[in-house]
């Protein structure tokens, strides 16, 4: 069975420094992976995904990932934070073996301070 | 374009009541998935349609939940005799296509209350 973990329930970081929420996952073939925000009161919203291709993925609001094979992660990354990135993101995983569904992490609390 | 629309937005009932939460996808999406978040936890996948094809219901938690799609378009999720284990946002989603590699667009979700 495919599963995502988030180790870290909250990460707090200084406006303008860099961030990372770490992410790892464990499916049994080769996965797709994705990472989404949620903002209070509001649905998720996609951020970037990796299927194939370059480690290095880039997506919305100067986000990027890095997915590393051999150590099953896939850690979302900005290299400058602001406060407007406060909000709560979910790493998922669908193996492409298993069907279609997504599965989420528990979710990262992250703050963005001045 | 439109978005994912879900309705309600919120809803509170009383234990044993019956409800119909709704999902209008985006218009073309062929693939329709349904999440409980309940509070503390992630998301937990509930069920999945595309096109014509069987549902996939496995997330389903008990046979009180079940979910049609009608016209390859709008579902709607339906929970009956409610428990106040229910409480929680349920999420709609959409995607465009059978890729499996496609991402998922979400709704604002409904807040189910059971009291």
């Amino acid at each position: 069975a495919q599963s995502v973990a988030q180790p870290e329930d909250q990460v707090n970081v200084a406006e303008g420094n860099p961030l990372t929420v770490k992410c790892t996952y464990s499916v049994s073939g080769n996965p797709y992976l994705f990472w989404y925000v949620q903002y209070p009161n509001r649905g998720l919203q996609f951020l970037l995904k990796y299927i194939t291709g370059d480690n290095l993925v880039k997506g919305s609001y100067g986000f990027e990932a890095e997915f590393n094979k051999s150590q099953t992660s896939f850690h979302l990354k900005k290299p400058s934070a602001l406060v407007s990135d406060s909000a709560l993101y979910f790493c998922a995983v669908r193996d492409p073996g298993g069907g279609n569904k997504l599965t989420f992490g528990t979710g990262t609390q992250l703050k963005v301070e001045l | 374009g439109a978005g994912v629309s879900q309705s309600p937005s919120n809803k509170v009932t009383e234990k044993g009541k019956d409800v119909e939460l709704r999902c209008d996808p985006i218009s073309g999406h062929t693939a329709l998935y349904w999440y409980r978040q309940s509070l503390g936890q992630g998301l937990e996948f509930l069920i999945y349609f595309q096109g014509n094809s069987a549902p996939d219901k496995s997330g389903l938690p008990s046979d009180r939940f079940s979910a049609e799609r009608t016209g390859g378009s709008v579902s709607t999720l339906t929970i009956q005799r409610t428990q106040q284990e229910d409480s929680a946002v349920y999420l709609c989603a959409s995607t465009l296509g059978w890729g499996s590699y496609n991402e998922q667009f979400f709704g604002p979700g409904t807040r189910l209350t059971v009291l």
